[in-house]
């Protein structure tokens, strides 16, 4: 168990619609990565808050947006869905963004459909 | 552009072959060095790690990797697969000169024969 919790785990939907993906990081670790993964797209990084803050962006279409709470806890908003947005999302989270770092751990994920 | 490159897409070796993947990367300034494995059905799990030191670093599962800084590369190697060693493996670089932030490669697909 790496300590970081993704739900849901699975969900299926149907194109055109809005799903909100949950990340809670481990405990103590200030940064959030989310990333997409697909058979044809690989591992891409989609965003990284530290704090609460965007730290840096990747390939994040505009329908998709994230936020971190100060929980700590991060949220991946995805809509108007596609087919093509069907993929494993990740999370992972790590101490910190300044003053060095520590791996990246990361959670079981969730598998998303869209039909 | 910054990037982070494993060249072997797909390697399929027989239990007891040695494996090595290639890993290269393309940062400035200090780098840290990682590589993942994803089992089939799970996250990614770290296998080893580089800050600094010595250059070759012992992970687990009979593991290993060398950082050579002059070819910018951080080769995976490990003497005699297993079945069980069947996986994704991805390569991970972290820089201070990108705020930490972590690139991974595309990944490389292992596959072991009986």
């Amino acid at each position: 168990d790496s300590g970081v919790t993704q739900t849901p785990k699975h969900l299926i939907t149907a194109t055109g619609q809005r799903v909100t993906l949950r990340c809670s990081p481990r405990s103590g670790d200030l940064s959030v990565y989310w990333y997409q993964q697909s058979l044809d797209q690989g591992l891409q990084f989609l965003i990284q808050y530290y704090n609460g803050e965007e730290r840096a962006k990747g390939n994040i279409l505009e329908r998709f947006s994230a936020q971190q709470f100060p929980d700590l806890h991060s949220e991946l908003n995805l809509s108007s869905l596609e087919l093509g947005d069907s993929a494993l999302y990740f999370c992972a989270s790590s101490v910190g963004y300044r003053g060095g770092t520590t791996e990246a751990f990361f959670g079981q994920g969730t598998r998303l459909t869209v039909v | 552009a910054q990037s982070v490159s494993q060249h072997n897409h797909h390697v399929i070796l027989s239990e007891a072959a040695s494996l090595e993947l290639g890993c290269n990367y393309s940062y400035g300034g200090t780098v840290n060095l990682f590589w993942y494995v994803q089992y089939p059905g799970q996250h990614l799990q770290l296998l080893l790690k580089y800050f600094s030191g010595d250059p070759l670093v012992k992970g687990i599962k009979g593991f290993e990797a060398e950082f050579i800084k002059s070819k910018f590369s951080f080769n995976l190697r490990k003497p005699s697969v297993q079945w069980s060693d069947t996986a994704e493996y991805f390569c991970a670089v972290t820089s201070r000169n990108t705020g930490n932030q972590f690139y991974f490669g595309t990944g490389t697909s292992l596959t072991v024969i009986p």
